[in-house]
Formats: C-alpha cells, sequence, structure tokens
C-alpha cells in the first residue's frame, strides 16, 4: 500500500486564499522533505523538515514526528504558487526517500 | 546550493536498444538515487548507492542496473528498453535531505 498518502490530490484556489497541504505516512520515518515541482520541471526543495515547525515567507511546514504527519500552509496564494507539491519520507531503518504523488495547486486570478 | 547534473535531458531509444543515463554531483554527498516518475505514480525509487562501486536496489529496480563508479557519479542503465521504460528520470543526492538533477526524458519507441 501506499506509505505516503497526501490530501487533497488537487486542490483549485483564488489568488490570495490560504491552502494547506497534508502529508501522513503509514511507517516511523527519520524526516521528512517538502518539494515543489512545475510541470515537466525539476523538484525544488521547499522545506527539509524532520519535525517541528518551519516558516519561509508565506510557506510554513509543521510536522509531527510521532504522529507521522506533516502539513504545508501556503498564505495568500498566488498565481505562481501553481504546480505540484511533493512530500517525502525517509524510512525509518532504512536508507530508502519515499514520495507521495502529490497535491496538484491552481491559483486562478 | 546542492548541485546535481543529468545527462542527457531527453533522449529517444529504440525498444531493446542500450540506454545510460547519467548523474554527477559536486557536494560530496555519500547517498545518490536514482526515480522515475509517471503520472499517477510520483516518483519511484529504483536503484541507489551510499558508496562508490556500490548500488542497492529500490522499489522497482527490474529491468535497471546501476553504476557507482566514483562518489560523484551515478549512472543508470537499461539494457534492453522497453515502452513501459517511458518516463522522467530524476537523479537525487543527499541523506534525509536531497537535492535533485532537472530530470531526463526518456521515450522508447
Amino acid at each position: 500500500g501506499q506509505q505516503v498518502q497526501q490530501s487533497p490530490t488537487s486542490l483549485v484556489l483564488q489568488e490570495g486564499e490560504n491552502a494547506e497541504l497534508q502529508c501522513n505516512f503509514s511507517t516511523s520515518l527519520n524526516s521528512m522533505q517538502w518539494f515543489y515541482q512545475r510541470p515537466g520541471g525539476s523538484l525544488i526543495s521547499v522545506f527539509y523538515n524532520p519535525s517541528g515547525t518551519k516558516q519561509s515567507g508565506r510557506l510554513t511546514s509543521t510536522t509531527v514526528i510521532k504522529e507521522r504527519r506533516s502539513s504545508l500552509h501556503i498564505s495568500s496564494s498566488q498565481i505562481t504558487d501553481s504546480g505540484t507539491y511533493l512530500c517525502a519520507m525517509e524510512r525509518s531503518n532504512t536508507n530508502k526517500v519515499v514520495f507521495g504523488t502529490g497535491t496538484r495547486l491552481q491559483v486562478l486570478p | 546550493e546542492a548541485a546535481v547534473t543529468q545527462s542527457p535531458r531527453s533522449k529517444v531509444a529504440v525498444t531493446g536498444g542500450k540506454v545510460t543515463l547519467s548523474c554527477h554531483q559536486t557536494n560530496n554527498h555519500d547517498y545518490m538515487y536514482w526515480y522515475r516518475q509517471d503520472t499517477g505514480h510520483g516518483l519511484r525509487l529504483i536503484h541507489y548507492s551510499y558508496v562508490a562501486d556500490s548500488t542497492e536496489k529500490g522499489d522497482i529496480p527490474d529491468g535497471y542496473k546501476a553504476s557507482r563508479p566514483s562518489q560523484e557519479n551515478f549512472s543508470l542503465i537499461l539494457e534492453l528498453a522497453s515502452l513501459s521504460q517511458t518516463a522522467v528520470y530524476f537523479c537525487a543526492s543527499g541523506y534525509t535531505e536531497v537535492f535533485f538533477g532537472k530530470g531526463t526524458r526518456l521515450t522508447v519507441v
């Protein structure tokens, strides 16, 4: 089964609205990371967040390792935020980094 | 910022032919990874390596080989390319926090 569940799978916002993306893990993990990808583009690390809360501009990530979940909050969304957001975890007791299938975000003017 | 360079950026291969995808990192990372990305599947781990001259199987290794001749270089080899291997391939390096190359779009015809 899917070890990394992301929700929602897709999201459409009006510019200026906030977004909350969720990532849940079915196994224990050492750390997790959020990535951003434009269609046909590379993956850009948004947050490396093994635990706690991190903020960068309009983006905030909160990871609770014991509860096996992480969230990415985007405030005052902009059209340029459109793309796919992927979360990834490093599984405990392995060297493997496993990805979710992503949340496709579309911000409309 | 970590630098991971993939080559070629795109390739068209014939079924049954041999394909080699190359990856070079300049960050002194021990860990390197090869992923493939398909619509609806997110990123799936093919092979990874944590030391030169050694590779490990990921979650979908069948039909692929990997080679790590040095710490900086990690190649993915398709000995007999098949139509089902049409995908975008990403190389990454790092441990817990990973950094990605720009991807290689492979089309097998």
